[in-house]
C-alpha cells in the first residue's frame, strides 16, 4: 500500500519569506515517482516537478526547490522569497514505477498564504 | 489552446436526481480520470480509463459511472445511489502509460456540485 502525508495542512508567512512544505511518502516499491502540484484559488492542479526515486539530485527552478531523501522518504518543497502569487494548495503525490495507468496517491494538501 | 475543459463550472442538484458532469480533452490524450476533492482534503479517484471503450472503477467508485466512447470525452454522472456527492470534481488526462508509463496528469478546472 501506498500513503502520502503532508503533516502541514495550513502555513500562513509574509511576502519574501522563504517556506518549506514538507512531505513524507510510504510505499514497498524500490523504484517511483515522486510529483508537486500547485492548486491556486481557481481549482485547476498545475503540474510542477516530477521526480524518479533513481535520481536523489536536488533540483531548483528560478525560486522553486525539491529537496528528496530516499533515507528518510521525503520529498520537501522550497519557496524562496515567496510572493503573495505563490498562495494555493499544494499537493505532493507518488506513483509505483512502470505505472501504466498513471496511478497517483494524492496527500491531503498543505494550504500556503502569503500575506503582504 | 490545447487543454482539458469542464463543465459546468457550477452545479445545484436537487437530492435524488441523476446528474452528468462533462470532461472534454484535446491533447490526444488516452488515458483520463475522474477525481473527487473534499474540503481540506486531497484527492480520491472515481474512475479512470486508459483507452477508449475502456475504464476501470477507482477508489470510491460506488454511486458513480462512467462511459469512455471518445477519446475525448470522459464524461462521470453522479447518480442517486452517491450518498454524499456535494464535492468539487476534478477531470485529468495523461499520455498512455503503456507507452510511457509515470507520466504527469493534466487537470481541468474541475465542476463544484452542490446538492440541495
Amino acid at each position: 500500500a501506498q500513503k502520502v502525508t503532508q503533516a502541514q495542512t495550513e502555513i500562513s508567512v509574509v511576502e519574501k519569506e522563504d517556506v518549506t512544505l514538507d512531505c513524507v511518502y510510504e510505499t514497498r516499491d524500490t523504484t517511483y515517482y515522486l510529483f508537486w502540484y500547485k492548486q491556486p484559488p481557481s481549482g485547476e492542479l498545475v503540474f510542477l516537478i516530477r521526480r524518479n526515486s533513481f535520481d536523489e539530485q536536488n533540483e531548483i527552478s528560478g525560486r522553486y526547490s525539491w529537496n528528496f531523501q530516499k533515507s528518510t522518504s521525503s520529498f520537501n518543497f522550497t519557496i524562496t522569497a515567496s510572493q503573495v502569487v505563490d498562495s494555493a494548495v499544494y499537493f505532493c503525490a507518488l506513483s509505483p514505477h512502470n505505472n501504466a495507468g498513471n496511478m497517483l496517491t494524492f496527500g491531503g494538501g498543505t494550504r500556503l498564504m502569503v500575506k503582504p | 489552446d490545447g487543454g482539458i475543459t469542464q463543465s459546468p463550472k457550477y452545479l445545484f442538484r436537487k437530492e435524488g436526481q441523476n446528474v452528468t458532469l462533462s470532461c472534454e480533452q484535446n491533447l490526444n490524450h488516452d488515458a483520463m480520470y475522474w477525481y473527487r476533492q473534499d474540503p481540506g482534503q486531497g484527492l480520491r479517484l472515481i474512475y479512470y480509463s486508459q483507452i477508449v471503450n475502456d475504464f476501470q472503477k477507482g477508489d470510491i467508485a460506488e454511486g458513480y459511472s462512467v462511459s469512455r466512447e471518445k477519446k475525448e470525452s470522459f464524461p462521470l454522472t453522479v447518480t442517486s445511489a452517491q450518498k454524499n456527492p456535494t464535492a468539487f470534481y476534478l477531470c485529468a488526462s495523461s499520455i498512455s502509460g503503456r507507452a510511457r508509463p509515470n507520466n504527469e496528469q493534466f487537470f481541468g478546472p474541475g465542476t463544484r456540485l452542490t446538492v440541495l
